[in-house]
C-alpha cells in the first residue's frame, strides 16, 4: 500500500450506531488531519495530530471522537450522528504541521458517510 | 474573519488557457495552496507559494500577491483531463490549518 488509505470507502449508519473510520499513512509523515467535505461547502477542518498529539480541534461536536494511537495511524469514532452529518470525511496526512519545509498534505480517498 | 473567495464555476475550450482567481482574507499567513479534485476523489497538491510571485511548474502556474491577498492559478493547453475542481487553501498559523475556499468546478469543453 502506497499514499494515504482510508476504510471504509462508504458507511451507512443509523443516528444510534456507532463506527469508526480508518486512516492510515505510508509516506513517514508526522502529521495527520480529518476533514469533511459536505456538498456545496468548502473542506472544512475537524482536527490536526503532530506526532500523535492533538494540536487543533476546530470546534467539532464530541459525537465525533479521534484516536491518533501513532504517527501512521488515525481514527475517528463516531456515534449518535445527524443526517447533517452525512459527507465525505477525508484524511490526510503531511511532513509535519508547522512552517520548516515542505508541509502539503496527501489526501486519502474519503469515506463516504451516510446518517439514515 | 476568516474568507477565501473564488469563483464557482468556470468554462474554457480545449487548449486554450484558463485563470482562476483566489483572494483571501485570514488572521495569519503561512502559504497558499492550490489542489485539483476530480470529482469523487481525493484532492491532490498542485503547487504552494509562500513569497510573492510566480511559480511555474509544467503547464500550471500560481502567482501570490502578499499585499493584496490575491493568487490565481492558470493552467495552459488545456486538456479534457483538467476538468475538475480547483481549490485554494491558505494555510493561517504553524500547526497545519487550512483553510480552503469553495472551490472553482472548471468544465473543458472540446
Amino acid at each position: 500500500e502506497t499514499g494515504v488509505t482510508q476504510t471504509p470507502r462508504h458507511l451507512v449508519m443509523g443516528m444510534t450506531n456507532k463506527k469508526s473510520l480508518k486512516c492510515e499513512q505510508h509516506l513517514g509523515h508526522n502529521a495527520m488531519y480529518w476533514y469533511k467535505q459536505s456538498a456545496k461547502k468548502p473542506l472544512e477542518l475537524m482536527f490536526v495530530y503532530s506526532l500523535e498529539e492533538r494540536v487543533e480541534n476546530n470546534s467539532v461536536p464530541s459525537r465525533f471522537s479521534p484516536e491518533c494511537p501513532n504517527s501512521s495511524h488515525l481514527f475517528l469514532h463516531l456515534h449518535t450522528l445527524q443526517p447533517e452529518d452525512s459527507a465525505l470525511y477525508l484524511c490526510a496526512s503531511s511532513q509535519d504541521s508547522g512552517t520548516s519545509g515542505s508541509h502539503e498534505q496527501y489526501f486519502g480517498p474519503g469515506t463516504r458517510l451516510t446518517v439514515t | 474573519g476568516q474568507n477565501i473567495d473564488q469563483p464557482t464555476e468556470m468554462t474554457a475550450t480545449e487548449g486554450a488557457i484558463v485563470q482562476i482567481n483566489c483572494t483571501y482574507q485570514t488572521s495569519g499567513f503561512n502559504g497558499l495552496f492550490w489542489y485539483q479534485q476530480h470529482a469523487g476523489e481525493a484532492p491532490t497538491f498542485l503547487s504552494y507559494n509562500v513569497l510573492d510571485g510566480l511559480e511555474e511548474k509544467g503547464r500550471f502556474s500560481s502567482f501570490l500577491s502578499r499585499s493584496k491577498g490575491y493568487s490565481y492559478l492558470l493552467l495552459k493547453e488545456l486538456q479534457m483531463k483538467d476538468s475538475a475542481s480547483y481549490l485554494c487553501a491558505v494555510s493561517s498559523s504553524n500547526t497545519g490549518k487550512l483553510i480552503f475556499g469553495q472551490g472553482t468546478t472548471l468544465q473543458v469543453k472540446p
